[in-house]
């Protein structure tokens, strides 16, 4: 059964850069079926779409992240990351990574980690 | 791009009706079929119980489905159980490899 796991550092100071990584088990990041996502939501908030990246490391960002997101996969660790510089307080939130249910980008997303509380603060 | 709009709210007894709306525009919600809901319990990660506006992932029950009409796509929950309490989203392709939210509702059961 495919599971999705968000690692990274909890606490990011501001100005800093947020690195995230999502480690997929149980299935290959490499099928072509599918895209990758991430997702975050702001404490007390909704959810936001950040970006989504397939296995070819073709990424499409939130224009209103763009300036600031990277998104990168690593096929032999079966792992894809996001970075997301010069944040800020705003930026504090739960990061969720997930799977597309199919290779279109704005289809839904099917299989989804825990998610990660990340706070911005000095 | 502007968040969907959803009602931020919404209830019902148990074995009742529910449909949760889901307003966006046509450049997005009007102009795709890749309408998606996801229900969120506290603490927990969203679960999928729609996608591409009317079908079903293996394991959600019949008593939730989709449809869509315009800019306005809608959740019905037949049958309510009160395990269908939770934080209700949408979502939808809107263009350019972007996609959106709505800003959720809470559905309480009575």
């Amino acid at each position: 059964q495919l599971q999705l796991q968000e690692l990274g550092p909890g606490l990011v100071k501001p100005s800093e850069t947020l690195s995230l990584t999502c480690t997929v088990s149980g299935g290959s990041i490499s099928r072509r079926s599918y895209y990758w996502g991430w997702i975050r939501q702001p404490p007390g908030k909704g959810l936001g779409w950040i970006g989504s990246i397939y296995y070819t490391g073709s990424t499409y960002y939130n224009p209103s992240l763009e300036s600031r997101v990277t998104m990168s996969v690593d096929t032999s660790k079966n792992q894809f990351s996001l970075k997301l510089s010069s944040v800020t307080a705003a930026d504090t939130a739960v990061y969720y990574c997930a799977r597309g249910i199919s290779v279109i980008v704005g289809d839904a997303l099917d299989i989804w980690g825990q998610g990660t509380m990340v706070s911005v603060s000095s | 791009q502007s968040a969907l709009t959803q009602p931020p709210s919404a209830s019902g007894s148990p074995g009742q009706s529910v449909t949760i709306s889901c307003t966006g525009t046509s450049s997005d919600v009007g102009n795709y079929k890749y309408i998606s809901w996801y229900q969120q319990h506290p603490g927990k990660a969203p679960k999928l119980m729609i996608y591409e506006v009317s079908k079903r992932p293996s394991g959600v029950p019949d008593r939730f489905s989709g449809s869509k009409s315009g800019n306005t796509a809608s959740l019905t929950v037949s049958g309510l159980q009160a395990e269908d309490e939770a934080d209700y989203y949408c979502s939808s392709y809107a263009g350019s490899n972007n996609v959106v939210f709505g800003g959720g509702t809470e559905l309480t059961v009575l």
